[in-house]
């Protein structure tokens, strides 16, 4: 099974900022990788496919990068809205993995 | 427009077998993939297992043997189905919809939470 290591668990920020956060596949998953948005209330949904497309609907400060092993989602200017878990997921090969979540809080 | 919900118990006793229904709406199950995947409380989300638009199915090899999943196109719904319930089997069960062009779940229904109680 492919691991996808996230990082970091944490990441307290404050509105305005510019954040990353980091996804690490334990082999090349060939830009194979997807950004979810998990919301206090449970709900998922996608953020980002395939490394660096932009799910429709979702605000361009959104922005994901790329290639081989590393990849990163970036936010260029939190809104209060952005305060969520994150989570990355491979589709290269099954089983499908996620890594473990990245919770952005308001410092 | 396009629609996934889960129903199932919210209380399964520790050895049985649990049942939960993905209803959906918007889209036809011949078209699309759906992927069922899993949250323990606080925790991060697993992979469990996808029904395929041609009615085949792809498993995690982690449920080994434990988990079904199968469908009934007329009525819209892929079921899944996973025996010998532990307590650490705990989790919200999601439904999600495969984009047909690429392999991210474009659509996912809220969840339903079910607990195993010993």
């Amino acid at each position: 099974d492919i691991q996808m290591t996230q990082s970091p668990s944490s990441l307290p920020a404050s509105l305005g900022e510019r954040v990353t956060i980091s996804c690490r596949a334990s082999q090349g998953i060939s830009n194979n990788l997807n950004w979810y948005q998990q919301k206090p209330d449970g709900t998922i949904k996608p953020l980002i496919y395939y490394t660096s497309n932009l799910q429709s609907g979702v605000p361009s400060r959104f922005s994901g990068s790329g290639s081989g092993t590393d990849y990163s989602l970036t936010i260029s200017s939190l809104e209060p809205e952005d305060f969520a878990m994150y989570y990355c997921q491979q589709d290269a090969s099954f089983p499908r993995t996620f890594g473990g979540g990245t919770k952005l809080e308001l410092k | 427009q396009v629609q996934l919900k889960e129903t199932g118990p919210d209380l399964v006793q520790l050895t049985q077998t649990l049942s939960i229904t993905c209803t959906v709406s918007g889209f036809s199950l011949t078209t699309y993939n759906v992927h069922w995947v899993r949250q323990p409380p606080g925790k991060g989300l697993e992979w469990m297992g996808a029904m395929w638009n041609g009615g085949g199915t792809d498993y995690n090899s982690a449920f080994k043997s434990r988990l079904s999943i199968s469908r009934d196109t007329s009525k819209s719904q892929v079921f899944l189905k996973m025996n010998s319930l532990q307590t650490d089997d705990t989790a919200k069960y999601f439904c999600a919809r495969q984009n047909p062009f690429f392999g991210y779940f474009d659509y996912w229904g809220q969840g339903v939470m079910v607990t195993v109680s010993s």
